[in-house]
């Protein structure tokens, strides 16, 4: 089975603190995403990554950086945290290419700031 | 504009009765797959089912099925039999460019189905 794991499953941080959400996949995975997650708007893309070292901006990537220094690990920082970036993070993996290409999601991470 | 749409926020279904969850989708890709995901309570998203672009039939597992009208642009997902356990939030996706490595899903606003015993 597919594992995709988050480091935290509840954080809670202060105004101006810098952030660090970690999320590891253990099935050698191309792909791997960070979506935030708002009542009554989805999942909306943060960031993504198709290779190591390489990221691309999704549809909300303003005050939000990634990290990708190894293929297993992606990691999503928020450089100073802000009340409006409290929200559910997701993290998903999925393989390259090919018809069929579902994405696996780790258990969540609810970000409070305070 | 918004390229998936779910227009019922919430629903109330009777134990073992059927449901559908409406899904409209908006492309000019010719290749994309369309997906439903299930979130309990819990809070991890579970994949349902798959449906090409391409493919001809309804997709089908288990319980569910996919009711995909192309000319329509709709891609709803039908629940036989509801259980209590099937009350969570569905999120129906849709991914573009799908011989494309770094394609991504983009998702609707979700519908949170809660089944009545």
């Amino acid at each position: 089975d597919v594992k995709v794991t988050q480091s935290s499953r509840y954080l809670v941080k202060r105004t101006g603190e810098k952030v660090f959400l970690e999320c590891v996949q253990d099935m050698d995975h191309e792909n791997m995403f960070w979506y935030r997650q708002d009542p009554g708007l989805g999942l909306r893309l943060i960031y993504f990554s198709y290779d190591v070292k390489m990221k691309e901006k999704g549809d909300i990537p303003e005050g939000y950086s990634v990290s990708r220094e190894k293929k297993e690990r992606f990691s999503l920082i928020l450089e100073s945290a802000s009340t409006n970036q409290t929200s559910m993070y997701l993290c998903a993996s999925s393989p390259a290419g090919g018809h069929f290409e579902t994405q696996y999601f780790g258990p969540g991470t609810r970000l409070l700031v305070l | 504009a918004q390229k998936i749409t779910q227009t019922q926020p919430g629903m109330f279904v009777q134990e073992k009765e059927a449901v559908t969850l409406d899904c409209t989708y908006d492309t000019s890709d010719q290749s994309y797959g369309l997906f439903w995901y299930k979130q309990p309570s819990s809070g991890e998203m579970i994949f349902l089912i798959y449906q090409g672009s391409y493919d001809e039939q309804n997709a089908t597992e288990g319980r569910y099925s996919l009711n995909f009208q192309k000319a329509r642009k709709s891609a709803n997902l039908v629940i036989s039999a509801s259980q209590l356990g099937d009350s969570a939030m569905y999120f129906c996706a849709m991914r573009e460019g799908l011989y494309s490595s770094a394609s991504k899903i983009i998702f609707g606003s979700g519908t949170r189905l809660s089944i009545r015993p």
